[in-house]
């Protein structure tokens, strides 16, 4: 079955260590994007792509970095520049107005 | 730009009540989705609904009912005969897609909806 694979779901890193959440889709969609979700709050955007090799910053960029080598392939990168790295962190990808979810890493720092 | 506004935070109502989660949403484009999703406890979103921007028709599906007014900017979500699964947070959503290019997605801050026995 096509979907989206996110992984780890829980991710514990220290303080200062750069840590890199993967995320993976077999859907052949072109778009793909992160999100960023802090208890009670809603998802906010931090990076998306349109196309391999091309990636746009959203709302929340600073402090992580992205890849975008192959199509089905979206890494994330939580880089020490980033000030309160706790949070839940959900992938999607998108083609024609249909959007694919991911299950979400849960990554706390501490 | 675009935004999504869900007045709600929290409503809570007692089992087999009625409850409506309000959403306006602002855009330029003419071409848009509308989405709702629920996202139970364990995180993942489940998506309930996509709803096209050319398509004001209301949508039934079970105990839940959409009603999109392009006039006022609204995806409304009624669940009838609310039942305690029903109870989890639910986002009203903005994107598409047009000449080729996937919109990112934009989520309103959700309504978290307790559903009481």
């Amino acid at each position: 079955d096509g979907g989206i694979t996110q992984s780890p779901k829980y991710l514990f890193r220290k303080e200062g260590q750069n840590v890199t959440l993967s995320c993976e889709q077999n859907l052949n969609h072109d778009a793909m994007y992160w999100y960023r979700q802090d208890p009670g709050q809603g998802l906010r955007l931090i990076y998306y792509s349109q196309i391999v090799n091309d990636f746009q910053k959203g709302d929340i960029a600073e402090g992580y970095s992205v890849s975008r080598e192959k199509k089905e392939s979206f890494p994330l990168t939580v880089t020490s520049a980033q000030k309160n790295p706790t949070a839940f962190y959900l992938c999607a990808s998108s083609s024609r107005g249909g959007y694919t979810f991911g299950s979400g890493t849960r990554l706390t720092v501490v | 730009a675009q935004k999504v506004t869900q007045a709600q935070t929290e409503i809570s109502v007692v089992e087999k009540e009625d409850v409506t989660l309000d959403c306006v949403y602002e855009t330029r484009d003419t071409t848009y989705y509308l989405f709702w999703y629920k996202q139970p406890p364990s995180g993942e979103l489940v998506f309930l609904i996509r709803r096209n921007s050319f398509d004001e028709q209301n949508e039934i599906s079970g105990r839940y009912s959409w009603n999109f007014q392009k006039s006022t900017s609204s995806f409304n979500f009624t669940i009838t005969a609310s039942q305690v699964v029903d109870s989890a947070v639910y986002f009203c959503a903005l994107g598409g897609w047009s000449g080729g290019s996937n919109y990112k997605l934009t989520f309103g801050k959700g309504t978290l909806l307790t559903v009481n026995p």
